[in-house]
C-alpha cells in the first residue's frame, strides 16, 4: 500500500531534550516536505527536500533540522525542543509537487513541556 | 508574500444541498492549486489538483475551478453526503513549484 509513515504518533518530552521525528515514503517520490499545524494559523512548511541531499527552508524553519541522505526518508531533528514547538507535525510527499498531489502521513503529535 | 484565505470558516448544510467553498489567494502567480479534506485525528487527502494553466478540474460530485487573474478558486460539491464531513484546505503552489501555502480551511459538516 503507497503510505507516507510518520513516528512517533504521539511524544510527550521536554524542554532541550533532543528528538527525532521519522517520515518515510514507499513510493518512489522525489519532493518531500514537513508541515506543522497550529489552531489558528492553520498548515506551514517548515522545510522540504526536492531530492536526495537537496533540502530547502520553508516559512517557519527556526529551531528545526532535516536531512535527505536517502529518497525514503526525511526525518526532522529537533536539537534543542523548546514549548514553541508543541504542534501537530505532518509530513508529505509526491513525485514532483509541481505536477502531482502530495500525499500526507497521518501526523505527529508533539508536547514539549 | 503569499497569502491565503478560505471562506466561510465553518458550514453546516443538510443532506443533499449543493454547496461552494471559497479560497482567495493573494499573489496570481501560482503554479498550481489543490484542495485536500482533513478529518479529525488524520493527515490530508489530495481531492482535486488544478494546474495554474486549467480553468477547472472535476472528480465525482467535486468540482474545483481556478480564476488566476482574480486570485480565487472554488470548490463545489455536488448532492453533500454527512460523509462530506471534514475540513476543507485549499493549497497555493509558488511559482517556483516547490512550497505550498495553505489557506485556514473550511469545517463543513452535513446534517442527516
Amino acid at each position: 500500500e503507497a503510505q507516507v509513515t510518520q513516528n512517533p504518533r504521539y511524544l510527550i518530552t521536554v524542554t532541550g531534550k533532543k528528538l527525532t521525528v521519522t517520515c518515510s515514503q514507499n513510493m518512489n517520490h522525489e519532493y518531500m516536505s514537513w508541515y506543522r499545524q497550529d489552531p489558528g494559523l492553520g498548515l506551514r512548511q517548515i522545510y522540504y527536500s526536492m531530492n536526495v541531499e537537496v533540502t530547502d527552508k520553508g516559512d517557519v524553519p527556526e529551531g528545526y533540522k532535516v536531512s535527505r541522505k536517502e529518497k525514503r526518508n526525511f526525518p526532522l531533528i529537533l536539537e534543542s525542543p523548546s514549548p514553541n514547538q508543541t504542534s501537530l507535525y505532518f509530513c508529505a510527499s509526491s513525485l514532483k509537487l509541481s505536477r502531482q498531489p502530495q500525499h500526507f502521513g497521518d501526523g505527529t503529535r508533539l508536547s514539549i513541556l | 508574500k503569499q497569502e491565503v484565505t478560505q471562506i466561510p470558516a465553518a458550514l453546516s448544510v443538510p443532506e443533499g444541498e449543493n454547496l461552494v467553498l471559497n479560497c482567495s489567494f493573494t499573489d496570481s502567480a501560482i503554479y498550481n492549486l489543490q484542495w485536500f479534506r482533513q478529518d479529525p485525528g488524520k493527515g490530508l487527502t489530495s481531492l482535486l489538483l488544478i494546474q495554474s494553466s486549467q480553468r477547472e478540474q472535476t472528480s465525482g460530485r467535486l468540482n474545483a475551478s481556478l480564476d488566476k487573474s482574480s486570485g480565487r478558486s472554488t470548490l463545489y460539491i455536488a448532492a453533500s453526503q454527512p460523509g462530506d464531513s471534514a475540513t476543507y484546505l485549499c493549497a497555493v503552489g509558488n511559482n517556483a513549484g516547490n512550497m505550498l501555502t495553505f489557506g485556514g480551511g473550511t469545517r463543513l459538516m452535513v446534517k442527516p
